[in-house]
């Protein structure tokens, strides 16, 4: 198993780019999520799903779109990039298991983006 | 929402010593308390984790406790050994699991 696949792993954007980072899982989790971590905020989460073809906001949503079309793959879009949007990117997965459904997250090896 | 604070956010210690870093956590519904060990350039590994049910949870060298009346939780890792140095990342989250709530970090250096 992969696990958890993250791309690109680095990008360099200009001011009003676009992009799409992707985030593929291989172990069937329900749970899906976008983090990004800048130096002495630790992770802050962006969106979230719960399963296929639903999606939710997290602590840091603004200027950040996501989709999940397929239960394993969950995508990241940056309409308009902003320099205060460099960071890097992590995004994890993990079970949904009913009456116990707290399972521990599974990383994938994060994006490092810049935005100039 | 949730608010997960994490002490000290920096820690050196020799080879050999205990090191423990702290967690205090604000929502009394949140029940699940997973630790993330980050090495530089890596992602978060789960380390150990305890639930709300549970009081203590030890594996090897490392060692979690929970008080959940003063809502506060504590990574003990023994012996530390200089491939401990890392990050450790703390979190919390609810029943439901839909979002994880994470601490600011402890920078652990162990000095050989």
């Amino acid at each position: 198993n992969a696990g958890v696949t993250q791309t690109p792993k680095f990008r360099v954007l200009k001011t009003g780019q676009s992009m799409t980072l992707l985030c593929a899982q291989d172990m069937n989790h329900e749970y899906m999520y976008w983090y990004r971590q800048d130096p002495g905020m630790g992770l802050r989460l962006i969106h979230y799903s719960v399963g296929e073809g639903t999606t939710a906001k997290g602590e840091v949503p603004d200027g950040y779109n996501v989709s999940r079309l397929k239960k394993q793959n969950f995508l990241l879009g940056l309409e308009s990039a902003a320099p205060s949007q460099t960071s890097v990117y992590f995004c994890a997965s993990s079970y949904y298991l009913g009456l116990n459904p707290n399972q521990p997250q599974h990383f994938g090896d994060g994006t490092r983006l810049s935005i100039l | 929402g949730e608010n997960v604070e994490q002490h000290p956010s920096t820690l050196s210690v020799q080879e050999g010593d205990s090191a423990v870093i702290k967690c205090t956590y604000s929502d009394s519904a949140s029940n699940y308390f997973p630790w993330y060990k980050q090495e530089l350039g890596k992602r978060p590994q789960l380390i150990i984790d305890i639930r709300s049910n549970v009081g203590e949870k030890k594996d090897q060298r490392i060692a979690v406790t929970l008080n959940k009346t003063a809502k506060h939780f504590s990574l003990h890792i023994t012996e530390t050994q200089p491939e401990d140095s890392a990050v450790y990342f703390c979190a919390a989250t609810s029943i439901t699991g839909n979002q994880f709530y994470f601490g600011t970090g402890t920078s652990l250096t162990v000095i050989p």
